[in-house]
């Protein structure tokens, strides 16, 4: 079967750091993707793991480790518009390569 | 900067009735995704085409919802009767060749049933 879990709900403080994680179970797998969404707004594509290790972009990176079926979304810097739902959608092996989506982590940064 | 475009924004029915969806991915996008998400919830994805193909339309409605991509480029999502359970946000998508990882969505439309 598929699964993912991502903590439904985050807070924080302008400035500071916070971690996303997310586990996944996928029928086979080849690679992890983040997605912002504002409220009221379409997703956005942030970053992708397609192999283990750290991508960074900006004050955002991700990090995958494909044998613990495992990967993080790493927000440096917070700022009051970081507030917004962030997905991880893994990407299960097959023709169509479709990415799975979960119900996302609801970050809220105060100041 | 190249954008997903999809109308209309914004679209109040009462059920029974017929609505339709459009959108016009970014120019050379093989892929495209229509995807219907709820409040609270993430994207479910109701069908994929690659060029004018169904690949993935095993989550569609068949039986009221209906999409084509007809010479490959832009595609219409029709629901036919709308029920009150329809009411949601539609996503459009694409990606470049069968790349799923990176998608580019459109601003949607939020449809209302009443």
């Amino acid at each position: 079967g598929q699964s993912l879990e991502q903590p439904s709900e985050v807070t924080a403080v302008e400035g500071a750091i916070v971690q996303i994680n997310c586990t996944y179970q996928t029928s086979g797998f080849y690679g992890l993707s983040w997605y912002q969404q504002h409220d009221g707004g379409a997703p956005t594509f942030l970053s992708y793991n397609g192999l283990d290790g750290l991508e960074e972009t900006g004050r955002f990176s991700s990090f995958l480790s494909r044998s613990d079926s495992y990967g993080y979304l790493l927000l440096q810097e917070l700022q009051m518009k970081d507030s917004a739902s962030y997905f991880c959608a893994p990407g299960p092996a097959g023709n169509n390569r479709k990415l799975i989506w979960g119900l996302g982590t609801s970050l809220a940064v105060n100041p | 900067e190249a954008e997903v475009a999809q109308s209309p924004r914004y679209k109040i029915t009462e059920k029974s009735q017929a609505v339709a969806f459009w959108c016009d991915p970014i120019s050379g996008h093989a892929t495209l995704y229509w995807y219907r998400q709820i409040l609270g919830q993430g994207p479910e994805l109701l069908v994929q085409f690659q060029d004018e193909s169904v690949v993935d339309d095993s989550q569609l409605p068949k039986d009221r919802f209906s999409a084509e991509r007809l010479k490959g480029v832009d595609s219409t999502l029709k629901i036919q009767p709308a029920e009150l359970g329809d009411s949601a946000m539609y996503l459009c998508a694409s990606s470049p060749g069968l790349a799923a990882e990176t998608q580019y969505f459109g601003p949607g439309t939020r449809l209302l049933v009443l």
